[in-house]
């Protein structure tokens, strides 16, 4: 079975400063991750996506996640946070188990807070 | 691209309406439509999944007669929430993929917000 653990449900920073978003997966296969964002309202945009390529993924808005096998992560991360990036993040893995559906398994999401 | 347009984006009636979502991809071909749920506060819950031109798949839990799908084309599903009463308040995000693969991302609509007086 697969899952995702986000470890952070809300992480708060100061506009300028970096951003990171940990995210640890569980998966009998090898994983298809991905990192979505929603602001409020709204649905869910990629923000990037991890499919056994690179190991360090870039996103848009300067955003990049990082796969390491070893420790099972995909955190998300952003040099320098912009007040627009305050919203909701979302750690996925899918489910890769070669049958028709290959459903998306979820994070609890990680509400992301920019400080002036 | 992949850009996936979800109508209306917010709908008001009253208890025992039925109510018609439509998610439309609008620049690419979608293999699979998937309809989820999101409470306050809360991550989604994927309630179906639809092949085009076959039968919905429903996740455990959720009542396929309450909840009719529809994915008549490669562009087009549609969710009707049928007899809609207060508890069907939520919000519903419509998602696309092309083609079956794990890999390949799902493209999500912007939601629909239902409330039931």
């Amino acid at each position: 079975a697969q899952s995702v653990t986000q470890l952070d449900s809300h992480v708060s920073v100061s506009e300028g400063t970096p951003v990171l978003l940990r995210c640890n997966y569980s998966s009998s296969y090898s994983p298809s991750l991905f990192w979505y964002v929603q602001h409020p309202n709204k649905g869910l945009q990629l923000l990037l996506k991890y499919t056994s390529a690179a190991t360090l993924v870039k996103g848009i808005n300067g955003f990049e996640a990082e796969f390491k096998k070893s420790e099972t992560s995909f955190h998300l991360t952003k040099p320098s946070a912009h007040m627009s990036d305050a919203a909701e993040y979302f750690c996925v893995v899918s489910d890769n188990q070669g049958g028709a559906t290959n459903k998306l398994i979820f994070g609890t999401g990680t509400l992301l807070a920019v400080q002036p | 691209g992949a850009v996936v347009s979800q109508h209306p984006s917010r709908v008001i009636c009253k208890s025992g309406t039925s109510v018609k979502i439509e998610c439309r991809s609008l620049d690419f071909q979608a293999t699979t439509m998937f309809w989820y749920r999101q409470f306050p506060k809360k991550s989604l819950m994927l309630m179906a999944t639809s092949n085009e031109g076959s039968k919905a798949t429903y996740e455990q839990g959720v009542e396929k007669d309450k909840f009719l799908i529809n994915h008549a084309s490669l562009t087009l599903s549609t969710l009707t929430v049928t007899s809609a009463h207060p508890e069907d308040s939520s919000f519903y995000i419509c998602s696309a993929r092309q083609g079956t693969g794990g890999f390949q991302p799902q493209h999500f609509g912007d939601g629909t917000r239902l409330s039931i007086l």
